[in-house]
């Protein structure tokens, strides 16, 4: 079973540049994350698609970034412009179900992008 | 107060040695997970509970839903056991995610 995958892997850019991020989860997995995660912390969770839907995105800050999941599999995460504070690893994840079905919400992440804003 | 608390930060064991991390959460909560983080910054999920104990291999989580504290154990310490071992708990809304403790393992 192939698992998540995300790219770039790596990302540098200067500060108030764009950049997306694209993550493409386990096959037949309904629920997608996106975690930012900067060094030294634990993952910090910014959005959750439920298919296409959106479930939770009360920690994404909305003036910069942005994330869709139009056909309900894949999913772009943007920032735009990004800061310095930005610099972190951004994980994707998925899962079966979502929080409601807990046989089924153990989560599978990628590898991570790890973006440097300079 | 962090909603997840995980205790040491950072461990440094001798190959071999039993290891013990610990995580005290203050929410409700349907499930805890623990999860491994290796250098490379891929995640790997190692236990789902939401009660009582599960063992994986040498890898042992328990959770007690009431005292709010879950632990996990490893027998046998090897260096390939070095990560970050995170501690994330499902809310009824949100899953909340400890810091991490750094583990060490010298051979």
């Amino acid at each position: 079973e192939a698992g998540v995958a995300q790219s770039p892997r790596y990302k540098i850019i200067e500060k108030r540049q764009s950049v997306a991020f694209w993550c493409n989860p386990i096959s037949g997995h309904a629920t997608l994350y996106w975690y930012q995660q900067i060094l030294g912390q634990g993952p910090k969770l910014l959005i959750q698609f439920q298919n296409n839907g959106v479930v939770d995105d009360s920690q994404l800050p909305k003036d910069r970034f942005s994330a869709e999941r139009l056909k309900g599999v894949d999913s772009t995460l943007k920032i735009q412009p990004a800061k310095l504070e930005d610099s972190a690893v951004y994980l994707c994840a998925s899962s079966l179900g979502g929080l409601a079905d807990s046989s089924y919400n153990e989560q599978f992440f990628g590898p991570g992008t790890r973006l440097t804003v300079l | 107060k962090n909603e997840v608390e995980q205790s040491p930060q950072n461990l440094t064991a001798q190959e071999g040695e039993f290891i013990t991390i610990n995580c005290s959460y203050s929410v409700g909560i349907s499930a805890l997970h623990w999860l491994q983080q290796h250098p490379g910054g891929g995640i790997v999920s190692l236990f789902m509970l939401s009660s009582g104990k599960k063992k994986h291999g040498r890898l042992i989580a328990t959770i007690n839903i009431q005292e709010k504290h879950s632990s996990l154990h490893i027998t046998a310490s090897h260096p390939r056991d070095s990560a970050v071992y995170i501690c994330a708990v499902r809310g009824w809304v949100k899953i909340i995610f400890g810091k991490g403790t750094r583990l060490h393992i010298l051979p």
